[in-house]
């Protein structure tokens, strides 16, 4: 009973390199959602999708693509990564009372 | 749009005393206010939730307060224990009703 997965849990990334964060939930759930944290920022929405084909953009998206081509898989893309993308990502799943369940966390440095 | 400031940001308490911790809101329809706790190096889990129809909702030690005339909602913790520390979220939906927003976050101390 995985829940919701993200991977990797730890990256460093160079200036301008590109990489993909991995979110998998197996619960079988619509709402999936990414937000990033920052010391003292606290969660803020970057991308969230409400099922398969339908994404929607969030707080802070700039920087960022997502896709969802699956229920089960909605993975974040960092294009030309900056030092300010330097944060701990979440991957979260709402399940129906309105609960979000969250991944482990994927910590990235970009230098 | 929506935003939520949540206070103290950082409290710190001896075991056994009472904690809160207080969100405000402005521009929100939202009906539907949770807390979240994280644990170091953990994701943000539910502890309770309170809906708009509610004034209060109690779950053992923790209880959740809400005015909506004022726009806030807060937090009780009684008989902290040492196993209380973390940081604790607020949270509201957004206009869409789509997605939660985040409170920045509040570091609970309890030294025993």
């Amino acid at each position: 009973n995985a829940g919701v997965t993200q991977t990797p849990k730890f990256r460093i990334l160079k200036i301008g390199q590109s990489m993909t964060l991995q979110c998998t939930q197996d619960m079988n759930h619509n709402y999936m959602y990414w937000y990033r944290q920052d010391p003292g920022m606290g969660l803020k929405l970057i991308y969230y999708s409400v099922g398969a084909g339908i994404t929607d953009k969030g707080e802070v998206p700039n920087g960022y693509n997502v896709s969802r081509s699956t229920t089960e898989d909605f993975p974040l893309r960092l294009e030309l990564a900056a030092p300010s993308q330097t944060s701990v990502y979440f991957c979260a799943a709402e399940m129906r009372t309105g609960e979000l369940f969250f991944g482990e966390g994927s910590r990235l440095t970009v230098l | 749009g929506e935003n939520v400031e949540q206070h103290p940001s950082t409290l710190s308490v001896q075991e056994g005393d009472s904690a809160v911790i207080k969100c405000t809101y402005s521009d929100s329809a939202s009906n539907y206010f949770p807390w979240y706790k994280q644990e170091l190096g953990k994701g943000p889990q539910l502890i309770i939730d309170i809906r708009s129809n509610v004034g209060e909702k109690k779950d053992q030690r923790i209880a959740v307060t809400l005015n909506k005339t004022a726009k806030h909602f807060s937090l009780h913790i009684t008989e902290t224990q040492p196993e209380d520390s973390a940081v604790y979220f607020c949270a509201l939906l957004n206009q869409a009703g789509t997605a939660l927003i985040f409170g920045k976050g509040t570091t609970l101390s309890v030294s025993s």
